[in-house]
This record gives structure tokens, C-alpha cells and sequence, in this order.
């Protein structure tokens, strides 16, 4: 298996612009996580669905941040409009929830640089 | 919600010696306790994890404790090598229903000196 594929893997882009964020789990899996990175704030939960069902959002910044799940094997992440702050590195894992047990497999990231 | 503490940020040995990082945590119904390496460029990966009806696991020169009355877990590294030289990161999830959500630490920069 490739393991978590996410696009593009760098993007730069103006104040004000619409960014897209692109995931792809891992076959199988039925969860599905989005991550901001940053050196202040560290690994932040943005948002997490199970089944292509959003469970929890509660760590989206705000409205100008939303993520779909239009099936199993591929997600988006949207800023619109982008801002400065927003720069971080953005990640997507994917894992099979059952019990207690979630090992959460990380794709390569996005970083997102916004001018 | 979780909050989830991790100490220290940095951590510098030489090669050979032992290495542990310490985490504590709030909410007592948490129950799955894993551990990420980060390298340069990199997403984490999972190194290692724990339950919570275990006290202690291993895996070659990894271990991990967990002490729940106390509500802390360590990562414990020993005879380190440069290979090892990555950012660490402590997690803790209640798992179950809705709760798979990860809350993590704010990392461990582990240098291992040749």
C-alpha cells in the first residue's frame, strides 16, 4: 500500500486566496484525521470523520476553514479566504477505529505557506 | 477536554546512554496512550503504544510505563543511536464511540550525539 497521499506536498500562495487541501487514506481504514502544524501550537486536531461522517470539527479555527469527505478514499481541507496566520504544515491520517485501538498512520504533510 | 503535558522539550545525549520522556495527562478516562516519532519532513509515525490494563510494554530498545493513578506515562529509549535523533510526540485518546480523537503533546526534540 502507498500509505496516506496527500496534495500538493508544498503550496505558497497570496492573502486571500483559496487553498485546497487534498488526502487520500489508506484502503480499509474507516477514519479520517486532519492536522495543523505548527512550532507554537504544536499538533492540533482540526477535524476527524468516521465512515466519511465529520464526528468532531471542534478544533476548525473558524468558518473560513471546512473539510468534506465526499467518500472513502479521498478528503479535502478548504481555506477561504487564506491569511498569513494560516501558515503551517498541514497533515491527513487515516486509520481503523475498533475498541480502544486507533493507530493513526500520518501522510507527508502540506506545507502551506501564505503570503 | 484532554490536556496533555510533555517533558522535556529538548533533550541531548550522547550515544549509548538511556533517553525518557515523560508525559502527563488529565482526563482520567483515557485509555490508549501512543507514541510518534517525527522526522525532518516528515508526518509521524507510530513507534509504540500502551493501554490502559497494561503497565509497561517493550520492544527491543523501546518501553513505554504508564502509571493511571498517577495519570503519567514515560517512553524510556535505551542504548541510543543517532538514527534515533527525531521529534517525539505523547498521545492520549479514550477511544471508543466518537472518541478517537488524538490529543498530543508539544514534542521532544531528541539529539543523540555520535
Amino acid at each position: 500500500d502507498a500509505g496516506v497521499i496527500q496534495s500538493p506536498r508544498h503550496e505558497v500562495t497570496e492573502m486571500g486566496q483559496e487553498v485546497t487541501l487534498r488526502c487520500k487514506p489508506i484502503s480499509g481504514h474507516n477514519s479520517l484525521f486532519w492536522y495543523r502544524q505548527t512550532m507554537m501550537r504544536g499538533l492540533e486536531l482540526l477535524i476527524y470523520f468516521n465512515n466519511n461522517v465529520p464526528i468532531d470539527d471542534s478544533g476548525m479555527p473558524e468558518d473560513r476553514f471546512s473539510a468534506k469527505m465526499p467518500n472513502a478514499s479521498f478528503s479535502t481541507l478548504k481555506i477561504q479566504p487564506s491569511e498569513p496566520r494560516d501558515s503551517a504544515v498541514y497533515f491527513c491520517a487515516s486509520s481503523v477505529t475498533s475498541g480502544t485501538y486507533n493507530e493513526q498512520f500520518f501522510g507527508p504533510g502540506t506545507r502551506l505557506t501564505v503570503l | 477536554g484532554e490536556n496533555v503535558e510533555q517533558h522535556p522539550s529538548t533533550l541531548s545525549v550522547q550515544e549509548g546512554d538511556s533517553a525518557v520522556i515523560k508525559c502527563t495527562y488529565s482526563d482520567s478516562a483515557s485509555n490508549y496512550f501512543p507514541w510518534y516519532k517525527q522526522e525532518l519532513g516528515k508526518g509521524p509515525q507510530l513507534i509504540i503504544d500502551i493501554r490502559s490494563n497494561v503497565g509497561e510494554k517493550k520492544d527491543q530498545r523501546i518501553a513505554v510505563t504508564l502509571n493511571k493513578t498517577a495519570k503519567h506515562f514515560s517512553l524510556h529509549i535505551t542504548e541510543t543511536q543517532p538514527e534515533d535523533s527525531a521529534v517525539y510526540f505523547c498521545a492520549a485518546s479514550k477511544g471508543g464511540g466518537s472518541n478517537y480523537k488524538l490529543t498530543f503533546g508539544k514534542g521532544t526534540l531528541l539529539t543523540v550525539n555520535p
